[in-house]
């Protein structure tokens, strides 16, 4: 069965980098796009941008050019979101969630559990 | 950017009552690649609905999905105890965003 597994709940001081892994299993990784989604305390979902597992290229929506970077690693069907120069806004649970396609234009059924990083001094 | 708005905020309901759920765009949605997700606390979001009006695998058939261009509804037919929750739309079709969510809570 297709699981996403994402890395433990984070505290960080405003200014760090934290890097947030989501493991896939249960399917062919570089079948499907992998899309990031966060969530604000007491907030909505927020889509973040996808990549695409096959070629490793990156789309980030607006608001999340510059800070935060995808990234893959094949071969242990992971994927990363890394956030650089932590601020208290990016309090958040982040998602992963696979896509119904490759190329970032579908729905996503499978959800990781969600990463907590809390930034605080 | 396609601007997703759901309406109304917050629904109360009591057990057994009919939910519908509005998720207006701000320019037509593409193919009608919309989808529907629930949300309970603590938990990842649950796919419901995609491409309007499709039930995702194992999602009861209280809950249906119509629509078309920009206006778009989720309606639970008779609310179960657990479908009390949140749940947002999303458009999929191009630089994907998703609205702000209703909360259906018990009256």
């Amino acid at each position: 069965q297709v699981q996403l597994v994402q890395s433990g709940s984070e505290l960080k001081k405003p200014g760090a980098s934290v890097k947030v892994s989501c493991k896939a299993s249960g399917y062919t990784f570089t079948s499907y796009a992998m899309n990031w989604v966060r969530q604000a305390p007491g907030q909505g979902l927020e889509w973040m941008g996808w990549i695409n597992t096959n070629t490793g290229n990156p789309t980030y929506a607006q608001g999340f050019t510059g800070r935060f970077v995808f990234s893959l690693d094949t071969s242990v069907s992971t994927a990363y979101l890394q956030i650089s120069s932590l601020k208290a806004e990016d309090t958040a649970v982040y998602y992963c969630a696979r896509d119904f396609s490759w190329d970032g234009s579908g729905w996503y059924k499978y959800w990781g559990q969600g990463t907590l990083v809390t930034v605080s001094s | 950017e396609i601007v997703l708005t759901q309406s109304p905020g917050t629904l109360s309901l009591s057990p057994g009552e009919r939910a519908t759920l509005s998720c207006r765009a701000s320019q037509s949605v593409s193919s009608s690649y919309l989808a529907w997700y629930q949300q309970k606390p603590g938990q990842a979001p649950r796919l419901l609905i995609y491409g309007a009006s499709s039930r995702a695998t194992g999602i009861p058939d209280r809950f249906s999905g119509s629509g078309s261009g920009t206006d778009f509804t989720l309606t639970i037919s008779r609310l179960e105890p657990e479908d009390f929750a949140v749940y947002y739309c999303q458009q999929y079709g191009s630089s994907p965003s998703f609205g702000g969510g209703t909360k259906v809570e018990i009256k």
